[in-house]
C-alpha cells in the first residue's frame, strides 16, 4: 500500500546550520506531496506542498523538490532558526483523497 | 489559529467508557477529517466527511464512529473505551477534495483513559 518514510530524528541542529529532512514515498499514481509542520502543543500547520514531478514548493526558507525518479521529497532550509523547533511530517495524497503521514522528525535547534 | 475548532481540549476516562469529541470546521470548508496521534502510531487517518457524507475511511476502528451534521459540525464517537485509545485526536477541515486540497489542522482533543 502508499507508505512515507522519513528519517525520525530526534534531529539536533545549531542556530544557522543546513537542514535537510529525507523523505521517500510509495504511492500508486500520481500523488500530491506535502510537508506539514506541528510546534509544540499546536495542531499541524501546512509547510508547502507539491502536485507534480519536478514541482518545487517553498514556504519560510524551506523548499522540497518533488522528485519522481527517485519517489523523494526531501525538506531543506539553508539556514535555521531556534523558532524552527517543531516536529516535520512528510506526507501524500492519493487519488482517494487519503492523506498518509510519515512518522514525524523531531528538530531542535539550540542557540 | 487556524480557524478550526475542537471540543474539549482535554478529556479524562475511565475503560469502557464512551466520549463524544466535537469539531467546528472553518467557515466555507465542506470536508473534515479526523486523525489519531499516539506515540506508538504516529499519525493515523480515520475518517473523512463531505458535505454531510461518508468519502474515505482509514484505520478507524469499529468501536469509533462519526458524522457530520447538516452545519458542518461533526463528532467522533469513541465507545468502549480501553487504554491504548489514549491519544491526541486531530480534527481537520478543507474547502474541497482533490489532491492538491491543503487541510486546515484544529489543536486537537488529547484523551486519556485510565
Amino acid at each position: 500500500g502508499d507508505s512515507v518514510t522519513q528519517m525520525e530524528g530526534p534531529v539536533t541542529l545549531s542556530e544557522e546550520a543546513f537542514l535537510t529532512i529525507n523523505c521517500t514515498y510509495t504511492a500508486t499514481g500520481y500523488p500530491s506531496l506535502f510537508w506539514y509542520v506541528q510546534y509544540p502543543g499546536e495542531g499541524l500547520q501546512l509547510l508547502l506542498k507539491a502536485t507534480k514531478a519536478d514541482d518545487k514548493g517553498s514556504n519560510k526558507g524551506f523548499e522540497a523538490t518533488y522528485r519522481k525518479e527517485t519517489t523523494s521529497f526531501h525538506l531543506e532550509k539553508g539556514s535555521v532558526q531556534v523558532s524552527d523547533s517543531a516536529v516535520y511530517f512528510c506526507a501524500l495524497k492519493t487519488s482517494y483523497d487519503k492523506v498518509i503521514f510519515g512518522p514525524g522528525t523531531s528538530l531542535s535547534v539550540i542557540p | 489559529d487556524s480557524g478550526v475548532t475542537q471540543t474539549p481540549k482535554h478529556l479524562i476516562t475511565a475503560t469502557g467508557q464512551r466520549v463524544t469529541l466535537r469539531c467546528s470546521p472553518r467557515s466555507g470548508d465542506l470536508s473534515v477529517y479526523w486523525y489519531q496521534q499516539s506515540l506508538d502510531q504516529g499519525l493515523q487517518f480515520l475518517i473523512q466527511y463531505y458535505n454531510g457524507e461518508e468519502r474515505a475511511k482509514g484505520n478507524i476502528l469499529e468501536r469509533f464512529s462519526a458524522q457530520q451534521f447538516p452545519d458542518l459540525h461533526s463528532e467522533l464517537n469513541l465507545s468502549s473505551l480501553e487504554l491504548g485509545d489514549s491519544a491526541l485526536y486531530f480534527c481537520a477541515s478543507s474547502v474541497g477534495v482533490g489532491l492538491a486540497t491543503e487541510q486546515f489542522f484544529g489543536p486537537g482533543t488529547r484523551l486519556t483513559v485510565l
